[in-house]
C-alpha cells in the first residue's frame, strides 16, 4: 500500500460541533503531519508527529487537537471551530531519514466547511 | 527560519512549449528540494525532488536544477501538454529543521491547446 488515506472527504460542521478527521498510512512511515490549505495558497504546517510523539506544534489554536494512536493512524479532533477555519486539511507521512531528505506523501485531504 | 520565494505566480504557455518555474531559498543549510503538482481539488503530488549533493535531476519531460551557491532551484517542463495545467509548489527543507518543509507561494501553470 503506497497511499495516505483520509476520511471524511467532506465535512460540514457548526461552530458548536465536535468532529474528528482521520488519516491512515501503511507504508511504515514514522513521521506524520497535518497541514491546512486555503484556496490558491501553499499548505501550512500545523503539527508533526515523529515516532508517535508530537514534535512540532506550529502555534495552532487549542480548538484543533491532534492525536497519534499508533504508527499508522493520525487524528485531528475539532471543537468550537470558527468560519475562518474552513479549508482543505491535508495529512502527509514520510520516513525519518538522517539529514531530513525524506519525501512527504500527501493524502487527498478533507474539505472542511464551518458554518 | 527558511524562506522560499517562487516565481512566476502565473504562467501560460502553448502546448508543446517549455515552462520554467524558479525558486530561491534563504537557508544555506537546506539540503532537500521537492516539487509538488496540485490539480484543482486534488492532493499535492510529488513530481520530482533533488538533494543538495546533486546539481540536476531529470525524469522524462521534467527536470530540476539546483544552484547551491546562488541558493536557487528551478523546475523545467518540456513539451508541455494540457494535463500539465495545475498549481506547482516548490519547497525546501533545512537539515536542522526537524522535518519542516517550507513551501513557495505556488505557480499556476496553464497550457493552452
Amino acid at each position: 500500500d503506497t497511499e495516505v488515506t483520509q476520511t471524511p472527504k467532506h465535512l460540514v460542521m457548526g461552530m458548536t460541533n465536535k468532529k474528528s478527521l482521520k488519516c491512515e498510512q501503511h507504508m511504515g512511515h514514522r513521521a506524520m503531519y497535518w497541514y491546512k490549505q486555503k484556496a490558491k495558497k501553499p499548505p501550512e504546517l500545523m503539527f508533526v508527529y515523529s515516532y508517535e510523539k508530537l514534535s512540532i506544534n506550529e502555534s495552532v489554536p487549542s480548538r484543533f487537537s491532534p492525536e497519534c494512536p499508533n504508527s499508522s493512524l493520525l487524528n485531528l479532533h475539532l471543537h468550537a471551530l470558527q468560519p475562518e477555519d474552513s479549508a482543505l486539511y491535508l495529512c502527509a507521512s514520510s520516513q525519518i531519514l538522517a539529514g531530513g531528505t525524506d519525501t512527504q506523501y500527501f493524502g487527498p485531504g478533507t474539505r472542511l466547511t464551518v458554518l | 527560519g527558511e524562506n522560499v520565494e517562487q516565481h512566476p505566480s502565473t504562467l501560460s504557455v502553448q502546448e508543446g512549449d517549455s515552462a520554467v518555474i524558479k525558486c530561491t531559498y534563504s537557508d544555506s543549510a537546506s539540503n532537500y528540494f521537492p516539487w509538488y503538482k496540485q490539480e484543482l481539488g486534488k492532493r499535492p503530488q510529488l513530481i520530482i525532488d533533488i538533494r543538495s549533493n546533486v546539481g540536476e535531476k531529470k525524469d522524462q519531460r521534467i527536470a530540476v536544477t539546483l544552484n547551491k551557491t546562488a541558493k536557487h532551484f528551478s523546475l523545467h517542463i518540456t513539451e508541455t501538454q494540457p494535463e500539465d495545467s495545475a498549481v506547482y509548489f516548490c519547497a525546501a527543507r533545512s537539515s536542522g529543521s526537524a522535518r519542516q518543509l517550507t513551501f513557495g507561494s505556488g505557480t499556476q501553470l496553464t497550457v493552452l491547446p
